[in-house]
């Protein structure tokens, strides 16, 4: 069966400082790939996707990049992270099939921007 | 473009009460649907899903939906809500294709009363 990892579940990070959260899909090849952000009280917003290894699409202009080294591994990184960076960061995968509007998500990494 | 609306952003019910939460899409062609569901600190769950056919799905934990193209609405309903039912619900729009992109809706948090 399918499964999806991110880690780490919680940070806390100062002002100025790197990013990196990783995600990574067992059980299933050439997933297509998601990065969502989820603030406070507000609805999901989509921050990158990915349809292949190394192949990233960028959906809101920001401080955040996306990068995909393998087929199931998809990472978000920030070379500086900003107080609005804070949120609830949710990946998911989804197939190529007719099921593929069918998203899995991750269990979500909570950052805390200080 | 798709687009989805959740009008209630906060719905209180008592336990044992009926629940129908509102859902409305905007699409060219008949469209994916889909009801998820996130726990507090949780990912997305998939509740249930239309693709096509019989416009009344089932999903898990008692949940139903329907489909009424008329009406561009896809309304999540459940007879009798278990305090456990108290989350996030997120309506989502999709369409085939291997770029495949879901469009979420804000949101609507289920708060139960006992």
């Amino acid at each position: 069966s399918q499964t999806i990892h991110q880690w780490p579940a919680t940070l806390v990070q100062p002002v100025g400082s790197p990013l990196s959260l990783e995600c990574t899909v067992e059980g299933t090849s050439n997933p297509n790939l998601y990065w969502y952000r989820q603030a406070a009280g507000r609805g999901l917003q989509l921050l990158f996707y990915s349809v292949g290894i190394g192949q990233i699409s960028s959906e809101v202009p920001q401080n955040l990049s996306a990068s995909r080294p393998q087929d199931r591994q998809f990472i978000l990184s920030s070379k500086k992270l900003l107080l609005s960076d804070s949120g609830f960061y949710l990946c998911a995968w989804g197939g190529r099939t007719s099921g593929a509007n069918v998203l899995t998500f991750g269990a979500g990494s909570r950052l805390t921007v200080l | 473009a798709q687009s989805v609306t959740q009008p209630d952003i906060h719905i209180t019910v008592s336990e044992g009460a009926s629940l129908e939460l509102r859902c409305n899409y905007s699409y060219g062609a008949t469209p994916y649907l889909f009801w998820y569901v996130q726990s507090p600190g949780q990912g997305l769950q998939l509740l249930l899903k239309y693709f096509s056919g019989d416009t009344l799905v089932q999903g898990i934990k008692g949940f139903e939906a329907e489909f009424k193209r008329s009406q561009s609405s896809f309304n999540l309903r459940k007879p009798s809500v278990h305090w456990s039912d108290a989350a996030e619900y997120f309506c989502a729009v999709g369409r085939s294709g291997g770029s495949y992109i879901p469009t979420f809706g804000r949101g609507t948090s289920l708060i139960v009363h006992p």
